[in-house]
């Protein structure tokens, strides 16, 4: 089945070692968003990536970084984890033109310690 | 702008009681979508359904049902007979044509045995 695995499922890193999670997708989807949701709060949208092209949302700390090296993989980076970056990050892929439709991926749970 | 309200934070219900999750939302856009998604303890988004701001039919899935309605901008969720297995945070979301999936601040649902 066509769908969106992000890798690992439950990530442990050091407070101020980088981390990197991952995300592909096997629907061909030309838009891939990373969201951050922290304990009890919604998800919160960093940034998203139309096919190359990054876009940034305003208030995403320049501690996050993301790269998406083909249509299928897209990777969040964080350069110096904080406590305050423990959160579960969820990839979702969508398709420009079709219906408002989005599909998400299981998420990475972070913990930071 | 885009907003989604969703004013109760927790709701509280006994096995077999009827609940509704309301949802309201803000935008200048003629053409959106919303959706409902389900978030179970483990943290993966559950798609439970999409509508698009041309088609305010309700519609009922099982023991699901949605109420859209345009003049009160509300896109409202009933569980009929709810179970132990509903219990989750839920979440009604947002999007414009082409645009980000905007989320509302959920729901936690707690149903009793």
């Amino acid at each position: 089945d066509a769908m969106v695995i992000q890798n690992p499922r439950y990530q442990v890193t050091q407070f101020g070692k980088p981390v990197t999670l991952s995300c592909s997708q096997t629907l061909n989807h030309n838009v891939m968003y990373w969201y951050q949701q922290k304990s009890s709060q919604a998800p919160k949208l960093l940034f998203h990536y139309y096919d190359k092209d990054f876009n940034n949302e305003a208030d995403t700390p320049d501690n996050f970084q993301s790269r998406r090296p083909n249509t299928s993989f897209c990777f969040l980076d964080i350069r110096s984890p904080g406590l305050g970056d423990a959160a579960m990050y969820l990839c979702a892929t969508s398709r420009v033109g079709w219906a408002g439709g989005y599909t998400f991926g299981s998420g990475t749970r972070l913990t930071v310690v | 702008a885009q907003k989604v309200t969703q004013a109760q934070t927790e709701i509280s219900v006994v096995e077999k009681e009827d609940v509704t999750l309301d949802c309201v939302y803000e935008t200048r856009d003629t053409t959106y979508y919303l959706f409902w998604y389900k978030q179970p303890p483990s943290g993966e988004l559950v798609f439970l359904i999409r509508r698009n701001s041309f088609d305010e039919q309700n519609e009922i899935s099982g023991r699901y049902s949605w109420n859209f309605q345009k003049s009160t901008s509300s896109f409202n969720f009933t569980i009929t007979a709810s179970q132990v297995v509903d219990s989750a945070v839920y979440f009604c979301a947002l999007s414009e044509e082409g645009g980000k999936l905007i989320f509302g601040q959920g729901t936690e649902l707690s149903v009793k045995p």
